[in-house]
């Protein structure tokens, strides 16, 4: 059973308009959750996080937004480069576990100029 | 810092041999991780570590095995490769005070 859901395989934006990535989350048993981008035959890197008990943060371009009633969070990127064009992961971390983060299947951004 | 360690890079098993994928990170971190990445599943959680002797099961254990002798290495054995054991294989590490885990560079293992 998927505990963390990406449900739209790919996405296409122009440069310079907003990316929305979404995510669903079915188990409260979570502190945080995570972003993470990824390119080809590189290791994930993490981009942004928010506390469970908060419901935006703000990093530069990246705005993750966490709606607990509804259980889905979102990653806004605003404007959109062509340097964004990688898979992103949606993540949660176990409640107080360090080593463990539930990933969801990923979302592969492409933006064109 | 070289941070996250992997090796090797590639590896081609035939099934039913035995290998260790090598782990290290040069961070006193006390968590470290193992995941699998498969097409259409995203990344999901071998075994894991919160210290030098502790291990524990993730969401798909079976068929590997881990050891953590020390804080910096974190050894996942396979020890009869299966076909479905075809893969890219991640470690991660972590220490209490973030909530984010940093990444190796991955391994892409295939078993024919």
């Amino acid at each position: 059973d998927q505990q963390v859901k990406q449900n739209s395989p790919s996405l296409s934006v122009q440069e310079g308009r907003i990316s929305i990535l979404n995510c669903d989350y079915t188990n409260s048993m979570f502190d945080y959750f995570l972003w993470y981008k990824k390119y080809p035959a590189e290791g994930p890197t993490f981009l942004i996080s928010i506390s469970s008990i908060k419901d935006k943060n703000e990093d530069g371009r990246f705005t993750v937004f966490l709606n607990k009633s509804a259980k889905h969070l979102s990653l806004h990127i605003v404007p959109s480069q062509p340097g964004d064009s990688a898979v992103y992961f949606c993540a949660a971390r176990v409640y107080n576990q360090g080593g463990k983060l539930i990933f969801g299947q990923g979302t592969e951004l492409s933006v064109k100029p | 810092n070289a941070g996250v360690t992997q090796t090797p890079k590639f590896q081609v098993l035939k099934t039913g041999q035995s290998m260790t994928l090598q782990c290290a990170q040069d961070m006193n971190h006390e968590y470290m991780s193992w995941y699998r990445q498969d097409p259409g599943m995203g990344l999901r959680l071998i075994h894991y570590s919160v210290g030098a002797g502790i291990t524990d099961q993730g969401e798909v254990p079976n068929g590997y095995n881990v050891s953590r002798s020390t804080t910096e290495d974190f050894p996942l054995r396979l020890l009869s490769a299966a076909p479905s054991q075809t893969s890219v294989y991640f470690c991660a590490s972590t220490t209490s005070g973030r909530n984010e885990q940093f990444f190796g560079p991955g391994t892409r293992l295939t078993v024919l």
